[in-house]
Parts: C-alpha cells; structure tokens; sequence
C-alpha cells in the first residue's frame, strides 16, 4: 500500500493561498490520491480527490505531479477557519470488490494567522 | 441526503465496564461503514471495517469488537473496558455510488477511568 510523507505543521497569513504538500513515491496506477481535514474534535471532512489530473471545487484545488509521486492541496484565500490537521490519503485499493477502506497518516497541522 | 448519526457525545466508563457505541446511516443502501479511533494526539486508526451485514474485518488486535446487525448500522462494543480504550471513536460510511469518499460521524469522547 502506499504511503503518504507530509510535513507535521505549516503556518499560513489569513487571505493568502496555503499550500500543503504530499510525498507518495510508492503510489500505483490505480490509486487515487485523496484529501481531508479534521478540525479539532470534529469528524474528518472530504476536500478533494485525484488521480492523475488536477482538480479543483469550491473548497480547494489539487496539482498532482506529472509522475504521481507528490501532490498538493493549495487553499487559494485561508481564513482563520482553515486552521485544521490536513491529511493526504492514498486510496487502498477500490472498485466494487474493495471496501475502498483509507488510512490515515499524521497529517499536516496548518495554522492560519491572522 | 445522506447523514450519520453517532451516539453518545462523551462518555466516562470505568475499567472494567462494558461499551456499547451505536452508528447509524440514513439516505443510502448498503454502504461501506467503518470505525476509527484517534487517541490524544494521534492520527485515526481504522479499527473495523463492514461491507455488509454480518460482515466484519478487524484492522487491529485489540479488546474490541465491532457487528453490524442491519445494513446501515454498525455497532462497537467491549465486555471489558481498559485504560488504553480510552479516545475519540468515530463512525464513517462509504459508497461505490460516492465516489468511495468518508462521510464521518460527530464521534464519541470516551474516557476510560
């Protein structure tokens, strides 16, 4: 399975653009590349997902190298509500024979200044 | 729409106790439905996950135990509660038909003392 490598925490100025990124060497053809965030004693929440194409809605955007071995979650305009643990996931497995389960690493700790 | 429900909030067992933590899901069939749990601190570990009824893979060793006795609940429980129990449970849920993407629950706040 792959793993995802993400720094422990990044600071970020309220109104600017966020930038998180994600190391996943490992990753196969077939794996999907997927971001949450979890806000503290909250439930993790979905922000966006990939595979190999960049992404954008109107939570986020990801840019997902060439060869699919990083990515990263960009949050054009951060907002003190931002301030979140993020997590990159690379999805185990998938399709209708797989429980498409995810596992969680530490993730990145982004807090937005004001 | 789809929503989970997850109960109780918080909850303060003593070691020894029996758990019982109850998911439920409205909206979709046959989901995918899991349990995680995040000690202070720490990242989510997945602890069970069900395709469907009766159906239930154990991700870790551990005093725990999850059933799923109707296809969109998912309960997890203990005989006896031990120190190391003590965490953040939560409940997600899954399907083909979204994308495979988590929906999770509200979560419980246990202490084991």
């Amino acid at each position: 399975d792959a793993k995802t490598t993400q720094p422990t925490s990044m600071d970020c100025a309220e109104g600017r653009a966020a930038n998180l990124p994600c190391n996943h060497s490992t990753i196969s053809g077939n794996e999907y590349v997927y971001w949450y965030r979890q806000i503290h004693s909250q439930g993790p929440q979905y922000i966006i997902h990939g595979l190999k194409n960049n992404e954008t809605n109107e939570m986020a955007s990801l840019i997902i190298t060439e060869d699919r071995k990083s990515s990263t979650l960009i949050l054009p305009h951060a907002t003190l509500r931002d301030t979140a643990v993020y997590y990159c996931i690379v999805r185990v497995g998938g399709g209708s024979s797989n429980t498409g389960k995810l596992i969680f690493g530490q993730g990145t700790t982004l807090q937005v200044k004001p | 729409s789809q929503t989970i429900h997850q109960w109780p909030a918080t909850l303060v067992q003593p070691v020894g106790s029996p758990l019982s933590l109850e998911c439920t899901v409205e909206g979709t069939s046959n989901p995918n439905l899991y349990w995680y749990r995040q000690a202070a601190g720490r990242g989510l570990q997945l602890l069970f996950y069900s395709v469907g009824i009766g159906q239930i893979s154990s991700e870790v060793p551990q005093n725990l135990s999850a059933s799923r006795p109707q296809d969109r609940q998912f309960i997890l429980s203990s005989k006896k509660l031990l120190l190391s129990d003590s965490g953040f449970y939560l409940c997600a849920w899954s399907a083909v038909t979204w994308g495979e993407k988590l929906f999770f629950g509200s979560g419980t706040q246990l202490s084991v003392l």
